[in-house]
C-alpha cells in the first residue's frame, strides 16, 4: 500500500510566522500535490510537482511556496501565516496521469 | 468555472439498505472518475475509479456508474453498513494537457442503525 505520512496532525501558529507542512511517500512517484480543504469548497489545488525541484501552481498559490529537495519529500511553506491559511492541509501522490491520487492523514492548522 | 457535484449535503440510510450516492460534472472531455471516502479526522481514501470509455464498474459492495449524455456519476454500496458512515466524494480528471484533478464537495452519509 502507498504510505503518505504528513508530519504533523495538528498545528496551532501565530499570525506571521513562518509554517514548515512536510509530506513524506514511500511509493517512488512522481508526482506530488498540496491541497487545502475547507468546508463547502472540497479540495483546492495549492501546488503540484511532477519531479525533483519541479513545481507549479495550482489553483491558490497565494501565500504558499514549496520545496521538493527530494523525491520522496514535498514541502509546503507559508511564508508568513495570516487567520484565512486556516485550513486542513492535504498531500497526495500519484505515479502518474490517469492514476488515483494516494492521500495522507492532513494537518489541520490553525493560525491565531 | 468548472464544477464537479450536484451534492446532497447529507444522505441517511439504514443499515442493510443499498446507498446511492450522486454527482455530476460539467466537462465532457473528462475522461477519468474517482470515488473517494473520507472518514472524520483522516484522509481521502480511494474507493473505485472508472473511465469514459466504460458506463460501469463493479468492486467488493460498490458499483460506479458513468452516464456521458447526462454528464452524471453515481456511487451505488450495496448493503451499508455502519463503517460506510462518512463524506463521499467524486473526482474527475481532465487527462489533456495539463492534467487536473476537479474535486466535488462531497455527501455525508450517515449510516441509521
Amino acid at each position: 500500500d502507498v504510505k503518505v505520512t504528513q508530519s504533523s496532525r495538528y498545528l496551532v501558529k501565530r499570525t506571521g510566522e513562518k509554517v514548515f507542512l512536510e509530506c513524506v511517500q514511500d511509493m517512488d512517484h512522481e508526482n506530488m500535490f498540496w491541497y487545502r480543504q475547507d468546508p463547502g469548497l472540497g479540495l483546492r489545488l495549492i501546488y503540484f510537482s511532477y519531479d525533483v525541484k519541479m513545481k507549479e501552481k495550482g489553483d491558490i498559490p497565494e501565500g504558499y511556496s514549496v520545496s521538493r529537495e527530494k523525491k520522496e519529500r514535498f514541502s509546503l511553506i507559508l511564508e508568513s501565516a495570516s487567520t484565512n491559511q486556516t485550513s486542513m492541509y492535504l498531500c497526495a501522490t500519484t505515479p502518474g496521469v490517469g492514476s488515483p491520487l494516494h492521500f495522507g492523514n492532513g494537518t489541520r492548522l490553525t493560525v491565531t | 468555472g468548472e464544477s464537479v457535484g450536484l451534492h446532497l449535503p447529507t444522505l441517511s440510510v439504514q443499515e442493510g439498505d443499498n446507498s446511492i450516492i450522486n454527482c455530476a460534472y460539467s466537462n465532457s472531455a473528462s475522461d477519468y472518475f474517482i470515488w473517494y471516502k473520507q472518514e472524520s479526522g483522516k484522509g481521502p481514501q480511494f474507493i473505485i475509479d472508472i473511465r469514459s470509455n466504460m458506463d460501469k464498474r463493479q468492486g467488493q459492495r460498490v458499483t460506479v456508474l458513468l452516464n456521458k449524455t447526462v454528464k452524471h456519476l453515481s456511487l451505488q454500496i450495496a448493503a451499508t453498513q455502519p463503517g460506510d458512515s462518512a463524506v463521499y466524494f467524486c473526482a474527475e480528471i481532465l487527462t489533456s494537457g495539463t492534467y487536473k484533478y476537479i474535486f466535488g464537495t462531497g455527501t455525508r452519509l450517515k449510516v441509521l442503525a
